[in-house]
């Protein structure tokens, strides 16, 4: 049983430039969640897609967006990137329909570097 | 806004004794609290979860965790250290829809 998978696991960008992230859940898992985590420091919540649309948002700016497919899959982009979108971008599943607080499964991550 | 306080960025414990880990979370009904586990370049685990019920639970690799309200705390805690436990360890409360809110992390270093 496959998790969280992510591609690519590392991606080497320039500043201005766009790039695209993408995300295959745990195996079950229809909802997923993509999180942002800095240099040392915790993961900082992106947003959430369920039923192909964005539920929830965290305090990040418009030139983050998102996209479920219908078999749950999941991208990430970014657009006009700066210095300091470097980082490691998490995808975490889970299931809507488990519990309300069904535990997060998490990917290995992207590990983005902007020049 | 919800917030998980993690004191200790960076301990160091020998083999074979015992650790804690502290973490303090901001106040709000019916916390959902979570310990994970990052080693190196890797996704995050689940070490344990808190929901409601009993205040100490169990977790994988040995590890429990016991909530008190009255303290607003969630430690972690292990009898008996052993190296492959060096990781990063997160300390995180879920809102609304698994939004999940983490800690900044402490670093766990293990000598022999």
């Amino acid at each position: 049983d496959a998790g969280v998978t992510q591609s690519p696991t590392h991606l080497i960008k320039t500043r201005g430039q766009q790039v695209t992230l993408r995300c295959s859940p745990k195996s079950g898992h229809d909802t997923v969640s993509w999180y942002q985590q800095a240099l040392g420091q915790g993961p900082q919540f992106i947003f959430q897609y369920y039923e192909e649309e964005e539920r929830q948002r965290g305090n990040f700016p418009d030139r983050f967006s998102g996209h479920q497919f219908p078999n749950y899959s999941s991208e990430l982009n970014v657009n006009a990137l700066l210095l300091g979108d470097s980082a490691l971008y998490l995808c975490a599943s889970s299931s809507r329909t488990d519990s309300y607080n069904s535990p997060l499964h998490f990917g290995n991550g992207t590990r983005l570097t902007v020049t | 806004a919800q917030s998980v306080t993690q004191p200790d960025i960076h301990i160091t414990v020998s083999e074979g004794a015992s650790l804690e880990l502290r973490c303090n979370y901001s106040y709000g009904a019916t916390p959902y609290l979570f310990w994970y586990v990052q080693s190196p370049g890797q996704g995050l685990q689940l070490l344990l979860k808190y929901f409601s019920g009993d205040t100490l639970v169990q977790g994988i690799k040995g590890f429990e965790a016991e909530f008190k309200r009255s303290q607003s705390s969630f430690n972690l805690r292990k009898p008996s250290v052993h190296w492959s436990d060096a990781a990063e360890y997160f300390c995180a409360r879920s809102g609304g829809y698994q939004k999940v809110t983490f800690g900044i992390g402490t670093k766990l270093q293990v000598i022999p």
